[in-house]
């Protein structure tokens, strides 16, 4: 069946780094690629998204390409701020969404 | 913000108890489902809804039940509570099943069974 995983968090970052967080994915089919984003005591937020191959999907700074030859949807940012502090799922959807365990992302200052 | 509201957001009950968790929408969207949220599995379905009394079986669907009577309420049981169900539940919806529609998120509600 479908799967998604993602690197081991938490990840710590000082202000203005370079970010990624890792996802790979295994499906049949054509999925939808996607990204959320749940900040401290709310619920789950798209942050972005991508249909097919190839496609990058984009929003706030953050970016992530679906590669389908390496099965990945890395996520990006290239300065990160304390506010980007949450918890990050990568997630792949057929008919059913599938998430990954999530990423937990803190941002010192 | 889609329209989702989850009821109660926070619950401490005793192992034994039934429990019923509410979701309510205002998007008059066709799909629902329920979440669960545990470290070190992302969230996991535990059932979903099609439609008016249509509902299906998720990957975690033991010791759950479900109803959806109305379009905008979908509603998830606890029949007998287990400590094993401490978790946070999520309730989302969507419009459609094509792999490219965005599925929508509530708040979530925190459930402790002691």
């Amino acid at each position: 069946g479908n799967s998604v995983t993602q690197m081991e968090g938490p990840v710590t970052l000082s202000e203005e780094a370079f970010l990624t967080i890792n996802c790979t994915y295994t499906a049949t089919g054509y999925p939808s690629l996607f990204w959320y984003v749940q900040y401290p005591g709310e619920g789950l937020q798209l942050l972005l998204k991508a249909t097919k191959a190839d496609d990058k999907g984009s929003n706030k700074g953050f970016e992530a390409t679906y590669r389908k030859e390496t099965t990945s949807f890395h996520l990006e940012k290239g300065s990160v701020q304390v506010s980007d502090s949450a918890v990050y799922f990568c997630a792949l959807k057929g008919q059913k969404l599938v998430f990954g365990q999530g990423t937990r992302l803190t941002i010192n200052p | 913000d889609a329209g989702i509201t989850q009821s109660p957001r926070h619950k401490v009950t005793e192992t034994g108890t039934p429990v019923t968790l509410r979701c309510h929408q205002t998007e008059n969207h066709r799909y629902m489902y329920w979440y669960r949220q545990d470290p070190g599995h992302g969230l996991r379905l535990i059932h979903y809804s099609y439609g008016v009394k249509d509902t299906d079986k998720g990957e975690v669907s033991d010791g759950y039940s479900v109803s959806r009577s109305k379009t905008e309420d979908f509603l998830l049981t606890l029949e007998s509570a287990t400590s094993s169900q401490t978790s946070v539940y999520f309730c989302a919806i969507s419009e459609s099943l094509l792999a490219d529609n965005e599925q929508f998120f509530g708040p979530g509600t925190r459930l402790t069974v002691l």
